[in-house]
């Protein structure tokens, strides 16, 4: 177990509808991010909170809709997806700072299928 | 320009031999990290070894080293004594000092270890 939690781990979904992705971490980390990861591709960074305040938007459409309430919890909320958006959603959570390595820790990811 | 360059979209091994993983980078930054992560089959990014611009030694982790080559800008991960449970997707990755929540990573080396 790394700490961090996803659910669900895999979610299939028409183009019209909504659903959410979440994440937890256990690990007293002040920052959580969503990544997307598709075949073939580098990890693509979406979303950065750090102390529950959005530090990072990557120009993301705005069909995904990110949420933190506090450092431990964050959402991803799906609507109206594409089909080319269907790929693995990374979550990760960090310690931020100048002590330790500020390494990221990784959830095991929702895979999520578009028809 | 690719922030991260890993140029072997695959590699083979054969059981109980060494195999080096290459990854270059771009920084025009003096102080930053280095990073190498493994994603098995079932998704999760598991975080090997981590490397700072300033340490002056090569980074070890059990059997994993990390060969630092600063004025070459390479990072590559060596495994020793490959095991059949090293076969999955590696990346590198790399953060720069001016911004801690963002990593950039390379497109992976997809590693096969043989019987």
């Amino acid at each position: 177990e790394t700490g961090v939690t996803q659910t669900p781990r895999h979610l299939v979904m028409g183009m019209t509808n909504k659903k959410s992705l979440k994440c937890e971490q256990h690990l007293g980390h002040n920052a959580m991010y969503w990544y997307k990861q598709s075949a073939k591709k580098p990890l693509e960074l979406m979303f950065v909170y750090n102390f529950k305040e959005q530090t990072e938007n990557n120009s993301v459409p705005s069909r995904f809709s990110p949420e933190c309430p506090n450092s431990s919890h964050l959402f991803l909320h799906l609507h109206t997806l594409q089909p080319e958006d269907s790929a693995l959603y990374l979550c990760a959570s960090s310690r931020t700072g100048r002590l330790g390595t500020g390494e990221l820790f990784f959830g095991e990811g929702s895979r999520l299928t578009v028809l | 320009a690719q922030k991260i360059t890993q140029t072997q979209p695959g590699m083979f091994v054969q059981e109980k031999e060494a195999v080096t993983l290459d990854c270059t980078y771009d920084t025009s930054d003096q102080s930053y990290g280095l990073f190498w992560y493994k994603q098995p089959s079932s998704g999760e990014m598991i975080f090997l070894i981590y490397q700072g611009s300033y340490d002056e030694q090569n980074a070890t982790e059990g059997r994993y080293s990390l060969n630092f080559q600063k004025a070459r800008k390479s990072a590559n991960l060596v495994i020793s004594a490959s095991q059949l449970g090293d076969s999955a997707m590696y990346f590198c990755a790399m953060r720069e000092s001016y911004n801690f929540n963002k990593f950039y990573f390379g497109s992976g080396t997809k590693l096969n270890v043989k019987p």
